[in-house]
This record gives C-alpha cells, sequence and structure tokens, in this order.
C-alpha cells in the first residue's frame, strides 16, 4: 500500500528557532514529491522535488530528496510567529495523464514567540 | 490574476437536502482535482478530470458526483448530505503537460446541520 509518513505529528518551537520536519514514503511509481504549507485554509504550494540532493530553497524555507533512503525533510531557519501552520507532504504517483497525490498526515508546528 | 476559485467559500445546508460546490480556474489547466478534507487530517481525494474524462476513487461515495462542463468549471455534487461529510473540499488543478504541482483553491467549508 502507497504511504507517506510524516513527522513528527506536532512540533512547537520558539521564534529564532530551526526546525526541521521529515517526510519519508513508500510509493510505487514515484514521480515527485511536494511540500505544501496549510494555515487555516487551503493548502499553499512551497516545494516539488524530484533528483536527489538538491536543495530547494526560497527565503528562509529550503528543501531536499533522498530517493535512495525515500525521505525527504523540510527546513525553516529563524523561525517567525507567521510559520505557523501545518506543513503537509504528498507524492506524486503517476504523474502524465492522470496524477494524484498521496498526502502525509501532516505536521503541525506552532511558533511562539 | 490567474487562480482557482470556490463558490460558495462557506455553506450551511440541512441532513439530505442536495449541495453543490463549484470551482472555476483561470489557469487553462487540463486537469481538475476534488479532495475532501475533515478537521484535523490530511486531503482526501474524491475525484478528479482530466480533460473530460471522469476518474472516480475506488471508496469514493456514490453520494458525491461531479460535474465538468467545460476546462474552466468543475462541480462537486452532494446528493443527500449526511453529518458526516462536513468537511472543507478543495478543488485543485494541473496542468498535466508541464507540471506535477496542483494548485489549489481557498475551499469551501461545508456544514450539515
Amino acid at each position: 500500500e502507497d504511504k507517506v509518513v510524516q513527522s513528527p505529528l506536532s512540533l512547537v518551537v520558539h521564534e529564532g528557532d530551526t526546525v526541521t520536519l521529515n517526510c519519508s514514503y513508500e510509493v510505487t511509481n514515484f514521480r515527485s514529491l511536494l511540500w505544501y504549507k496549510q494555515e487555516k485554509k487551503a493548502p499553499t504550494f512551497l516545494f516539488m522535488l524530484t533528483s536527489s540532493g538538491i536543495e530547494k530553497k526560497s527565503g528562509r524555507l529550503s528543501s531536499i530528496l533522498d530517493k535512495k533512503e525515500l525521505f525527504s525533510i523540510l527546513n525553516i531557519t529563524a523561525t517567525q510567529t507567521g510559520d505557523s501552520a501545518v506543513y503537509l507532504c504528498a507524492t506524486d504517483l503517476y504523474g502524465g495523464s492522470q496524477g494524484n497525490l498521496i498526502f502525509g498526515k501532516g505536521t503541525k508546528l506552532s511558533v511562539k514567540p | 490574476d490567474a487562480m482557482v476559485i470556490q463558490n460558495p467559500r462557506y455553506q450551511v445546508t440541512q441532513f439530505g437536502k442536495p449541495v453543490t460546490l463549484s470551482c472555476s480556474q483561470t489557469l487553462n489547466h487540463n486537469v481538475m482535482y476534488w479532495y475532501q478534507q475533515k478537521s484535523s487530517q490530511a486531503p482526501k481525494l474524491l475525484f478528479h478530470y482530466y480533460d473530460k474524462d471522469f476518474n472516480n476513487e475506488a471508496d469514493t461515495p456514490d453520494n458525491f458526483q461531479s460535474r465538468r462542463p467545460n476546462t474552466s468549471f468543475c462541480f462537486l455534487d452532494i446528493r443527500s448530505p449526511g453529518l458526516g461529510d462536513a468537511a472543507m473540499y478543495l478543488c485543485a488543478t494541473r496542468d498535466s503537460l508541464n507540471t506535477d504541482t496542483q494548485y489549489f483553491g481557498p475551499g469551501t467549508r461545508l456544514t450539515v446541520l
């Protein structure tokens, strides 16, 4: 059965801390891994990863994929209260003509002032 | 700006009273998805359209139907909502020729009384 597992499920940090969120997967026909940030609304896209070892960065956020060990991490440096959200990891299985996402359960990040 | 739009943002219906949620997009993406997201859970795919081809997930209840009259619009019909159908309903789109990334609308929060 295809699955995506995120850890930890929840995390509380203080502003300025650096956090690492984990996502492991066991899926057939892996095509890409995506990270989303979800506040009290729909998920917003953060990163798409297809190749191992290539870090993607956007401001204080970065992510990397390891296709050999089947996991990805999302790093957030110098956290701010606005980073408080649920971070969702998803794998795209088929791509091409169809394509649907298998989501992990998310990591709920709370950043305290 | 190009975007995915969902209407209404909040919908209240009565037990058993049919309801229709709408999604429109200006991205001209050929694939459209409907997800159901219950509180503290990851989004769950209900069905998707690849162009006009409808793809139903095996565990999507018959109570849920969908229509895509043209590229821009997609509707989710819930024929007889039950209390367990109260959730956030997310629409997403994807350009299958160019990317694996799905872009989400803001969601419709459905309450069933």
